[in-house]
């Protein structure tokens, strides 16, 4: 099947600093989806970005989907931004309507005051 | 708009018992998958159904089943619980292909 790799696999910050995460995909994807993990284990929605750029705030998500990697750029960092960051896709060989993900390991990042 | 639910939010069986979890999905959704995370094994999917059937199946083992009802609310059932199936359980639903919105999660504890 296909493989996710998420990097780095832990990441630690000041409040206020910048971060890029990356996951790579082995295969053509037809959905890429970030995510956050919350300290109670809920997985909170913050891109479907299976090509292209996107902005939300102080995030922004970038897909290169012909070179088979995404990254999450975090800016500004706050406490608040602590967690696990997960990449999940779902390979285009799946065809439509599939609706598995398969997910990286994820990246734990802790931002301190 | 209501988010998707999960119940119950904790659990502790013990080897042997077995376990029914519910999701209730976005309204409107009528997909509903399940996704079981361990600190091991990371997240994994279990199966996905879509108006009522089966689309998907992970790789777990036939203890692990689920249905789905024509309200689109699902259940998965997991039976003579073992030691390694203690896990956050996590349901996910959406409409098209594009974003899969989570549950909270159901921590299950098999003593």
């Amino acid at each position: 099947g296909i493989q996710v790799e998420q990097s780095p696999p832990d990441l630690i910050l000041q409040e206020g600093a910048n971060s890029t995460l990356r996951c790579n995909f082995s295969d053509s994807v037809n959905n890429l989806q970030w995510f956050h993990q919350n300290p109670w284990g809920q997985l909170i929605n913050l891109f479907y970005i299976p090509s292209g750029t996107k902005q939300n705030g102080r995030l922004s998500a970038t897909t290169v989907a012909t070179e088979r990697y995404s990254l999450l750029y975090i800016s500004s960092s706050q406490t608040t931004d602590s967690g696990v960051y997960f990449c999940a896709v779902e390979p285009a060989y799946s065809g439509a309507g599939s609706y598995q993900l398969t997910f990286g390991k994820g990246t734990k990042l802790s931002v301190i005051p | 708009k209501a988010g998707v639910t999960q119940t119950p939010r904790y659990l502790i069986k013990t080897r042997g018992q077995q376990v029914t979890l519910s999701c209730s999905p976005i309204s409107g959704h009528r997909s509903v998958s399940w996704y079981q995370q361990t600190p091991g094994q990371g997240l994994q999917f279990l199966f996905e159904y879509f108006s009522e059937t089966q689309r998907n199946k992970g790789n777990f083992p036939g203890r692990f089943s689920g249905r789905q009802f024509s309200n689109s609310r699902s259940e998965m059932n997991v039976s003579t619980l073992e030691l390694g199936d203690s896990a956050l359980y996590l349901c996910a639903s959406g409409r098209s292909q594009e974003t899969q919105y989570f549950g909270p999660g159901t921590r299950l504890l098999v003593l």
